[in-house]
């Protein structure tokens, strides 16, 4: 089986820049949830989409946004970016409600110069 | 936002010794509660999720406790051996589907 698959591995990006992050979750798998760690941080919860739909978000401004697609894969697009985003952003999937275990990709390291 | 606490941030264990972490969460609007275990360059990897108070989970080695009235969750390894070399984090989900993460227990075992 394979697992949650996240790309680009590596992004670098200057201020004011949008970037878009991507993520295929596991098959069978319809919820996805977007996290950050920042650096000296713990993750942060930013978005949970269930079956095409944003079911919450963290506490993160408007311009972190994303979709899911109807094959369950999802982006997340981060627009006038400021250094304060530089982070490692992780994607992880579940087969839908957070009462289910969360399954991981190995994450998108976003650098801003 | 709400806190979730985990303790204590760091411990070093010799090799066979038992150890526990602890995890403190808002005991209102409680959901779920997970345990990860996040080992250098690989992504955590999912441990427990237990959402009844006084649930007890095992997984070989390792279990957890839930006490959802008082908000706090014990995660006990038993015979630390050099692999379970880890950050274990723990994540607090709410009635309000928020989900919210610990910045972990970092535990070393010594040969």
């Amino acid at each position: 089986e394979a697992g949650v698959t996240q790309s680009p591995t590596h992004l670098i990006k200057t201020r004011g820049q949008q970037a878009t992050l991507r993520c295929s979750p596991i098959s069978g798998h319809t919820s996805v949830y977007w996290y950050q760690q920042a650096l000296g941080l713990g993750l942060q919860f930013l978005l949970w989409y269930d079956e095409g739909e944003e079911r919450n978000r963290g506490n993160f401004p408007p311009r972190f946004s994303g979709r899911q697609f109807p094959n369950y894969s999802s982006e997340l697009n981060v627009n006038a970016l400021e250094l304060e985003d530089s982070a490692l952003y992780l994607c992880a999937s579940s087969l839908g409600g957070s009462n289910q275990p969360q399954h991981f990709g190995d994450g998108t390291r976003l650098s801003i110069l | 936002i709400l806190n979730v606490e985990q303790s204590p941030q760091s411990l070093h264990v010799q090799e066979g010794d038992s150890t526990n972490f602890t995890c403190s969460f808002p005991s209102s609007n409680f959901y779920a509660l997970h345990w990860y275990r996040w080992e250098t360059a690989k992504s955590p990897e999912a441990l427990f999720v237990m959402t009844l108070n006084g649930d007890e989970k095992k997984k070989g080695r390792i279990s957890a406790t839930l006490n959802t009235k008082e908000g706090y969750s014990y995660l006990y390894i038993k015979g630390s051996q050099p692999e379970d070399s880890a950050t274990y984090l723990c994540a607090f989900s709410n009635t309000g589907n928020q989900f919210y993460f610990g910045t972990g227990t970092s535990l070393t075992v010594i040969p």
